[in-house]
């Protein structure tokens, strides 16, 4: 069946430095996968998504690679700072529509719990 | 526009009492899903929904219901709630991604 496994379950980093986050797939060959950040007692919050004709995604600090060969996708924050301490979901589409949209039916990872320390 | 509402915000049940999750979005969305999270589990897909009229079973549907009656809404049933059913539910509605409601922290002893 499918899997989707986000490394580790915990990160803690300085401010500063720069936070990788890593996810891994199996059984599975996206058209694309999507990034969410989830704070404590909140819905999950959409940052980013990319295809898998792309290599890289960038939105201001963030960036998204995606390696369909290693069926993996990496998550970068720059110049992290405690405001982006939270709990982040990459997740990947079971179905999508014939013009390659999602259909609302993800598969989620566990999340990584980022903590940024000043 | 409010986005995707959900109600109510907490909710505490007996085991075999009966109840209705509300999901509602604004957004003229076609698909709407439910999930529920829980430690170490993460989110897992409990229904979803294509469409008014048209749902579908996702990872984890035993012990709830859904309907579709109209684009807005998309409640979640729980006909006979158990303990293992005690958990945060998220209600999503896909647009351009997903849009995810504040959640229910549902608890039932």
């Amino acid at each position: 069946s499918q899997k989707i496994e986000q490394n580790s379950e915990a990160l803690n980093i300085q401010e500063g430095k720069t936070a990788t986050l890593t996810c891994n797939y199996t059984n599975y060959s996206p058209a694309y996968l999507q990034w969410y950040r989830q704070d404590p007692g909140r819905g999950p919050v959409f940052l980013l998504l990319i295809r898998e004709n792309e290599k890289e995604k960038r939105k201001e600090r963030l960036k998204v690679t995606f390696d369909t060969t290693l069926k993996q996708s990496l998550f970068h924050i720059t110049a992290s700072q405690p405001a982006d301490s939270a709990t982040y979901l990459c997740a990947l589409d079971r179905l999508v529509t014939n013009y390659g949209g999602s259909q609302g039916n993800l598969i989620f990872g566990k999340g990584t719990k980022l903590s940024v320390k000043p | 526009n409010a986005g995707v509402t959900q109600t109510p915000k907490f909710q505490v049940l007996k085991t075999g009492q009966s109840m209705t999750l509300q999901c509602a979005q604004d957004m003229n969305h076609e698909y709407m899903s439910w999930y529920r999270q829980d430690p170490g589990m993460g989110l897992r897909l409990i229904h979803y929904s294509v469409g008014a009229g048209i749902t579908d079973q996702g990872e984890v549907p035993n012990g709830y219901n859904v309907s579709r009656s109209t684009t807005e809404d998309f409640p979640l049933r729980l006909l006979s709630a158990a303990p293992s059913q005690t958990s945060v539910y998220f209600c999503a509605s896909t647009g351009d991604t997903q849009y995810f409601g504040p959640g229910t922290r549902l608890t039932v002893l």
